[in-house]
């Protein structure tokens, strides 16, 4: 299976919103509802901040949050602040017991 | 304090074989269905493998299948995967993850408790 479509670059302002998007196929993305989203500072190990699409964990800001649409899943970050400079990486569970990533997006505040 | 030290990463020759280990510490590791993801450097994030809370259900990303073997001892709290025939592509570092549960509820293919990793390196 290949990587989820994921722009590599987004950025925005600080107190603005950003969109990242990622785009698979009806055999992950569009065919399951298992989508998650991880932030990974540099140099630093994965963070979830989104699972089954749109829910939160416990201690994530509710300035992150996520849809999703057909093949397409969303991320929005909302009120940008210095510290969600960060990569974002988007989930799916793909067909076959298989979980795919994207390639990744560098949030940059400005 | 809850967490994953992962260990036994080095440099290896193409076609060698290395075995990582993932020391759990701080929960009930047996409840857990554990992962590992890789990332080579400067790039994104890779599925590798998962295995059950029992160890009885595991399974593998194409790209290692028939080289990579998962497995844990939940005795002693460790998950393994033991890689074969290794090629340069292989180069990444190695995190290994439990599962996330919420309520009761546990899911298989989100994970919230990640390691630090440690680095294989594939080269002659």
């Amino acid at each position: 299976q290949s990587a989820l479509t994921q722009p590599p670059s987004a950025s925005g302002s600080l107190g603005q919103s950003v969109t990242i998007s990622c785009t698979g196929t009806t055999n992950d993305v569009g065919g399951y509802n298992y989508v998650s989203w991880y932030q990974q500072h540099p140099g630093k190990a994965p963070k979830l901040i989104i699972y089954e699409v749109t829910e939160r964990p416990s201690g994530v800001p509710d300035r992150f949050s996520a849809s999703k649409s057909v093949n397409t899943a969303s991320l929005t970050v909302s009120g940008l602040q210095a510290e969600d400079e960060a990569d974002y990486y988007c989930s799916s569970y793909a067909d076959g017991n298989n979980l795919l990533f994207g390639g990744g997006t560098k949030l940059t505040v400005l | 304090e809850v967490q994953l030290v992962e260990s036994g990463g080095g440099l290896v020759q193409p076609g060698g074989s290395l075995r990582l280990s993932c020391a759990a510490s701080g929960f009930t590791f047996s409840n857990y269905g554990m992962t590992w993801v890789r990332q080579a450097p400067g790039k994104g994030l890779e599925w590798v493998s998962r295995i059950s809370n029992s160890g009885l259900v595991t399974n593998y990303a194409d790209s290692v299948k028939g080289r990579f073997t998962i497995s844990r001892d939940n005795a002693q709290a460790t998950l393994y995967l033991q890689m074969t025939n290794l090629r340069a592509e292989d180069t990444a570092t190695y995190f290994c993850a439990s599962q996330f549960c919420h309520t009761t509820r546990c899911y298989l293919w989100y994970f919230d408790l990640w390691g630090r990793g440690t680095l294989v390196s594939v080269s002659s």
